[in-house]
């Protein structure tokens, strides 16, 4: 049964391109999260989605920032103009909806964006 | 809405000494409560987790976490450190809205 698979695993990126990170939940499970680390940082949750919904993105950035799970496909997160600032390691993961899930959340490996 | 507060950015013991890492939730609903560990340049593995029952609950490689509901905790123990538990540990509170939200993290230090 495979993981959440996130790639790449490390993206580097000039000033002002743009960052796409993708997540392929674990098989059966319609509930991504996106969650943010900084350097010697804790984790910030960022964005919850459904297939094809937006559910809470109380942690995105208002600008330059998107998020996308379509109804095929991986969730995508997207930077737009990157800034040093956005160097992270980017986090996601992955929950069914059904009870025997236990809501727990299981987590990819991480992709880690260096801007420079 | 949920959240969690972890007392203790860092944490130092002694190999074989007690572990003892401090968790403290906010929610409105019932919660479910999770511990994970981060090995450096890795993704978050679950150590251990509450929903309903028994309140005292036994993870991975010796950890168990106690639900105090009268005090909002979810602190997490392990009777005797080894070196192998140096690494980030987060606490983590889902809410009735399929949500989760981390505490700021521990990061755990094993002195030899």
């Amino acid at each position: 049964n495979a993981g959440v698979m996130q790639n790449p695993r490390h993206l580097v990126r000039r000033r002002g391109q743009e960052a796409r990170l993708r997540c392929s939940p674990m098989k059966g499970h319609s509930h991504v999260y996106w969650y943010r680390q900084l350097p010697e940082e804790g984790l910030k949750f960022m964005v919850y989605l459904q297939k094809e919904n937006i559910i809470d993105e109380s942690g995105m950035p208002k600008e330059r920032f998107s998020a996308e799970f379509p109804k095929e496909g991986p969730s995508i997160l997207r930077i737009q103009q990157v800034v040093r600032g956005d160097s992270a390691a980017y986090f996601c993961a992955s929950s069914g909806d059904s009870p025997h899930s236990g809501n727990t959340i299981y987590f990819g490996e991480g992709s880690w964006l260096t801007v420079v | 809405a949920q959240s969690v507060t972890q007392l203790g950015s860092h944490v130092s013991v002694s190999e074989g000494a007690l572990v003892l890492l401090r968790c403290n939730y906010s929610s409105s609903v019932p919660p479910y409560l999770f511990w994970y560990v981060q090995y450096p340049n890795q993704g978050l593995q679950l150590l251990l987790k509450y929903t309903t029952g028994a309140t005292l609950v036994k993870g991975i490689n010796g950890f168990e976490a106690e639900f105090k509901k009268s005090e909002t905790s979810f602190h997490l123990t392990k009777p005797s450190a080894h070196m192998s538990d140096a690494a980030e540990y987060f606490c983590a509170v889902r809410g009735g809205n399929n949500d989760m939200r981390f505490g700021a993290g521990t990061r755990l230090t094993v002195k030899p």
